[in-house]
């Protein structure tokens, strides 16, 4: 059975600070990852996608992939009040049936 | 682009009761997916279509859950003679053929009393 796992946190950290969110994954033919952030009361909003092993940055966000540890994380650099949310984990594993695995989410709080 | 639109946005219904929830995905997106979403909880995989085929359907809860997608485009999930369980927000999402990159509607919120 394939599974996602994240702490539920929540996890707190100052403005300004980096934000280190991470996900561990069961299946070893998992090919692809995906960070959404989900506010409050909202739906799931994709942020973050990456394939390949390594690091892959967009703006204040970095996606960390290591297949052969199993994990993947996402860094928020200079974290805001406005990132305060839960971050959801989905990995998807190739000639399925594109049904993404999710993990039940980390809340992440940034205070002022 | 028009994003995932999902109506109502709310449903206030009575136990046993049906109730039709819409889902209209963006355009060109051939994967819709439904899931649902417990207060406080992770998502559910509901079912999955790509086109009009449901080639997995094993997340539905119950015989009283059922999902239509015609035209490849708009879908109606259906649930039956509601329980307080099914209390939700129900989430669809859309991609484009074969990709996990999935875009999620807002939600429609049901409450069964």
């Amino acid at each position: 059975q394939k599974e996602v796992e994240q702490n539920s946190g929540p996890l707190s950290v100052p403005e300004g600070a980096i934000a280190s969110l991470n996900c561990t994954y069961s299946d070893r033919g998992s090919q692809s990852f995906f960070w959404y952030r989900q506010y409050s009361g909202k739906s799931p909003e994709l942020i973050m996608f990456i394939y390949s092993n390594g690091d892959k940055e967009d703006g204040r966000f970095t996606a960390q992939l290591n297949k052969a540890s199993q994990y993947v994380s996402l860094l928020i650099r200079d974290s805001q009040p406005s990132d305060s949310a839960t971050y959801l984990c989905a990995v998807g594993t190739s000639g399925g049936s594109y049904i993404p695995t999710f993990g039940r989410g980390t809340s992440l709080i940034v205070h002022p | 682009g028009a994003g995932v639109s999902q109506s109502p946005s709310n449903k206030v219904t009575e136990k046993g009761k049906d109730v039709e929830l819409r889902c209209d995905p963006i355009s060109g997106h051939t994967a819709l997916y439904w899931y649902r979403q417990s207060l406080g909880q992770g998502l559910e995989f509901l079912i999955y279509f790509q086109g009009n085929s449901a080639p997995d359907k094993s997340g539905l809860p119950s015989d009283r859950f059922s999902a239509e997608r015609t035209g490849g485009s708009v879908s109606t999930l259906t649930i039956q003679r509601t329980q307080q369980e099914d209390s939700a927000v129900y989430l669809c999402a859309s991609s484009l053929v074969e990709s996990y990159e999935q875009y999620f509607g807002p939600g429609t919120r049901l409450t069964v009393t």
